[in-house]
């Protein structure tokens, strides 16, 4: 069974960093891409990371691009996502999910709540 | 970026039959896809590429279109189907959500 579980996530104060991580079973992690996708409180969802199967290439939206990063330990089977300089707009359930980029979601974990407040 | 509209909000009695639809800005040639999302979990993948049913998704649920104007169909509604649905894009640069449209049982 293909399962993903997110952790990592919790309060901090603005400018903080923070790593979420999200450990994958159930599937070759190394063959497939790993992203994340973020929903702010009562509201749509938005994609902010990418990587592919070998970790050599990642893809950013505008809104985090220099503030976040994302990377995969294949030995491991997790993902990672660091957030660096993290503003109260970055509120918001993270999600990490297996899917092509160019392509659907097919897998979600349960997500890690992120709440950047002072 | 490729901005999906979605009505807020639509309301139905279980058994009949309802379309939801998404209109992209610009064409995401069949690179359409359809989520389930319940109070408190995950979104779920019900339908990609406009119109393939994932798999496990009763086939209650169906999908169509293609270019910028999209629907997804349930068919009969049952009164499990209470949900926000969005669409998603992964054609254009960078890939898109709907805001969602919530499906409410009468």
């Amino acid at each position: 069974e293909v399962q993903l579980v997110e952790s990592g996530g919790g309060l901090v104060q603005p400018g903080s960093p923070l790593k979420l991580s999200c450990a994958a079973s159930g599937f070759t992690f190394s063959s497939n891409w790993l992203n994340w996708i973020r929903q702010a409180p009562g509201k749509g969802l938005e994609w902010v990371a990418s990587i592919n199967p070998d970790g050599s290439s990642t893809y950013y939206p505008d809104t985090v691009k220099g503030r976040f990063v994302v990377s995969k330990d294949n030995a491991k089977n997790t993902g990672y996502l660091q957030m660096n300089n993290l503003r109260s707009e970055d509120t918001a359930m993270y999600y990490c999910a297996r899917g092509n980029y160019y392509s659907s979601y097919p897998f979600w974990g349960p997500g890690t709540m992120v709440t950047v407040s002072s | 970026d490729t901005v999906l509209t979605q009505s807020p909000a639509l309301a139905v009695s279980p058994g009949e039959r309802v379309s939801i639809s998404c209109r992209a800005s610009e064409g995401v040639n069949s690179y359409m896809h359809w989520y389930q999302q319940k109070p408190g979990q995950q979104p779920k993948l019900l339908i990609y590429k406009a119109s393939n049913l994932a798999s496990g998704v009763p086939a209650r649920f169906s999908g169509s279109g293609s270019g910028t104007d999209f629907t997804l169909t349930i068919d009969p509604v049952e009164a499990d189907d209470t949900a926000t649905y969005f669409c998603q894009q992964s054609w254009n640069d960078p890939p898109t959500f709907g805001a969602g449209t919530k499906l409410e049982l009468k």
